[in-house]
């Protein structure tokens, strides 16, 4: 059983620019939530998808965005990258625990 | 009072040791609570969860006071392979609507 998958795993992207990341959840997982982790900074909640729809969202600007399609794979947009968005983007499904993927490292020059 | 809270260490140990992480969370409704491991830029992976009773896999037990607000893992004869960091995780209201709160981690480093 595939379990989360991500893309890309590395992005270099340089001030101002926009960015979307991959996900898709565990088979059969509705579900999907985004983490932000900035070193030396533990895991931020960002956004929670289920059921093609936003149920919650953590405390970042609306520049963070994303949607979730009817497979229940999602993507999570960037615009307007600044310095501190450098950060590994995680992504996550299942209930009361959370399996994650790889993640995708993003570096803002 | 940070939501969970971890001291951040590092702890240096030889191998072989026994080494025990505390974490205390601020919200005393919390219903689900787990310890997860994650390696040097990698993705956190979940190491155990953490029940009233305490709990035990193998070498690694957990423990959890809900009194106090505390939760404790205890890795016994530690091995070099056990070098991560730590995270203490909180689920506030349970199941799938929690937003799972996350300390910044434990660093362990075993040495031979």
């Amino acid at each position: 059983e595939a379990g989360v998958t991500q893309s890309p795993t590395h992005l270099i992207k340089t001030r101002g620019q926009q960015v979307t990341l991959r996900c898709s959840p565990i088979s059969g997982h509705t579900s999907v939530y985004w983490y932000q982790q900035a070193l030396g900074l533990g895991l931020q909640f960002l956004l929670w998808y289920d059921e093609g729809e936003e149920r919650n969202r953590g405390n970042f600007p609306p520049r963070f965005s994303g949607r979730q399609f009817p497979n229940y794979s999602s993507e999570l947009n960037v615009n307007a990258l600044e310095l501190e968005d450098s950060a590994l983007y995680l992504c996550a499904s299942t209930t009361d625990s959370r399996i994650f993927g790889s993640g995708t490292q993003l570096s803002v020059l | 009072r940070k939501e969970v809270e971890q001291d951040p260490g590092p702890f240096n140990v030889p191998e072989g040791a026994t080494v025990a992480f505390n974490c205390t969370y601020s919200n005393s409704a919390s219903q689900s609570f787990f310890w997860y491991r994650q390696d040097c830029r990698k993705e956190p992976k979940l190491l155990m969860s953490v029940y009233s009773s305490g709990n035990e896999d193998g070498r690694f037990t957990a423990q959890l006071n809900r009194a106090s607000q505390y939760i404790s893992l205890l890795i016994r004869d530690s091995k070099l392979s056990d070098s991560a960091t730590y995270l203490c995780v909180v689920n506030p209201i349970g199941g799938s609507q929690g937003n799972l709160i996350f300390g910044k981690g434990t660093k362990l480093s075993v040495k031979p």
